[in-house]
């Protein structure tokens, strides 16, 4: 079936260092939505990314959709301790505008300080 | 604005006993998802409306699982029987489709304890 990887699962960083993680998907993606979660919160939607080659970036985080809209990935830098959370991708598959996502398994970032 | 609206929080209950969430979507939202989350299994969506209709619910785990939803402004998530390998958060999200995906708002979980 259709499914989304994401990688790492866990990160442990130091605050200043940057963080990267990267999201593939077995088939072709129409758009791609990233969401932050808090320890004990629920997903937050952060930036929706929809074509070939796209680069988005909000702050210190940047976002990119790869040019096959198969992979994605989130880089954060110089990480601080509110950046503290499980960082998910969700892809919508095909011609699809249904709303139903696909969410990979997250990486959760720790921040030491 | 009132966001998305889950309750109970949290669910505390002996194995066997029926479960009912329930979620309030964001007025104007026209699609809602219901998802679980475990650490096993991370975030699964177990089943979706557009238009209070069911659209997908290939999700679900088995025939314990059923959902509804009634009117624009309510949904049911029910387990019955329930067993202590459905102890998970659930979320409830909504939001509005027209024609490109959009963002979904998730409500705070419903934190579900089986004993």
């Amino acid at each position: 079936g259709q499914q989304v990887m994401q990688i790492p699962q866990y990160q442990h960083v130091q605050e200043g260092e940057d963080f990267t993680t990267y999201c593939n998907s077995s088939t072709t993606l129409s758009n791609i939505q990233w969401y932050k979660q808090r320890p004990g919160g629920h997903p937050v939607f952060l930036i929706q990314l929809v074509k070939s080659g796209e680069v988005k970036k909000q702050k210190r985080l940047t976002f990119q959709f790869g040019e096959a809209k198969k992979n994605s990935s989130l880089h954060i830098t110089a990480t601080q301790t509110t950046d503290v959370g499980t960082y998910f991708c969700a892809g919508a598959h095909g011609s699809s505008n249904t709303g139903k996502l696909i969410f990979g398994q997250g990486t959760t970032l720790q921040v030491k300080p | 604005d009132a966001g998305v609206i889950q309750s109970p929080r949290h669910e505390v209950t002996e194995m066997g006993q029926e479960v009912t969430l329930r979620c309030k979507p964001i007025s104007g939202h026209n699609s809602l998802f219901w998802y679980r989350q475990t650490m096993m299994r991370g975030l699964e969506l177990l089943i979706y409306f557009n238009n209070n209709v069911p659209i997908d619910d290939s999700g679900m785990p088995e025939d314990r699982f059923s959902a509804k939803m009634p009117n624009a402004s309510f949904s049911t998530l029910k387990i019955q029987p329930s067993e202590p390998r459905d102890s998970a958060v659930y979320f409830c999200a909504s939001s509005f489709q027209a024609g490109l995906n959009q963002p979904q708002h998730f409500g705070d979980g419903t934190r579900l304890s089986i004993l």
